[in-house]
């Protein structure tokens, strides 16, 4: 069974739109975190959100800020007044546990474009 | 954040040869990943290079085609063994944050292409 499920191979979005990229993951551990990455085509990663599955409130950065349902294994990204440059693959991946393993898996990724 | 400078930053090979692949962290980090990315795939780990110890590889990936180093805290290798056209793809090197909420931070990729 697959641990980061992302169902929105790609997507098209007005500029200056908002847009959620939808992220649903599986586990049974009850320590998790939960991180969003871009990927433009140039290929590097960004790191652009992280949240815990101990936290209260939603993380937030900038225009970034993540819709989590712990209760629906939920961890959406929103990106707010999009830009032509957020066209890019977003990936969703998780951290599980706390022990010396620190690896991450990754989700299959969004393609968003931004249109003009 | 660590800033990691990966090389070569792309390559173009012939089928049957290896192709090593470097990575340099400019702090010392405990944990160094492997990631491959096939075209228009998700990233997947090939392996946990280990300072002092062999690599710890994921299910699917063998020491004999990946064969990898890891010298020191800053400094780790990936050799692509006997490359065939399968093996076209983007490398990653990753170093873990440390603590349990802080991300990975990746070099910016090797493209390979076999021919």
């Amino acid at each position: 069974a697959q641990k980061i499920t992302q169902t929105q191979p790609g997507m098209f979005v007005q500029e200056k739109e908002a847009v959620t990229l939808d992220c649903t993951y599986d586990t049974s551990d009850p320590s998790y975190g939960l991180f969003w990455y871009k990927q433009p085509s140039s290929g590097e990663m960004i790191f652009l959100i992280y949240q815990g599955s101990y936290d209260q409130q939603n993380a937030t950065e900038g225009r970034y800020s993540l819709n989590f349902q712990k209760a629906r294994k939920s961890a959406n990204l929103v990106i707010s007044a999009s830009q032509l440059g957020d066209s890019a693959m977003y990936f969703c991946a998780m951290r599980e546990g706390r022990g010396r393993d620190d690896k991450i898996i990754f989700g299959k990724g969004t393609r968003l474009h931004i249109l003009p | 954040s660590a800033v990691i400078s990966q090389k070569p930053s792309r390559d173009i090979c012939q089928r049957g040869t290896s192709l090593t692949i470097q990575c340099q962290v400019d702090s010392q980090v405990t944990m160094m990943f492997w990631y491959r990315q096939q075209p228009g795939q998700s990233l997947t780990l090939i392996a946990t290079a280990n300072q002092g110890s062999e690599a710890t590889y994921e299910s699917g990936f063998v020491i004999d085609k990946f064969p990898i180093s890891r010298p020191n805290l800053t400094f780790s290798t990936l050799t692509v063994s006997n490359m065939s056209p399968e093996d076209s793809s983007i490398y990653l090197c990753s170093v873990g944050g440390g603590e349990f909420n802080q991300p990975q931070h990746f070099g910016d990729g090797t493209r390979l292409s076999i021919l």
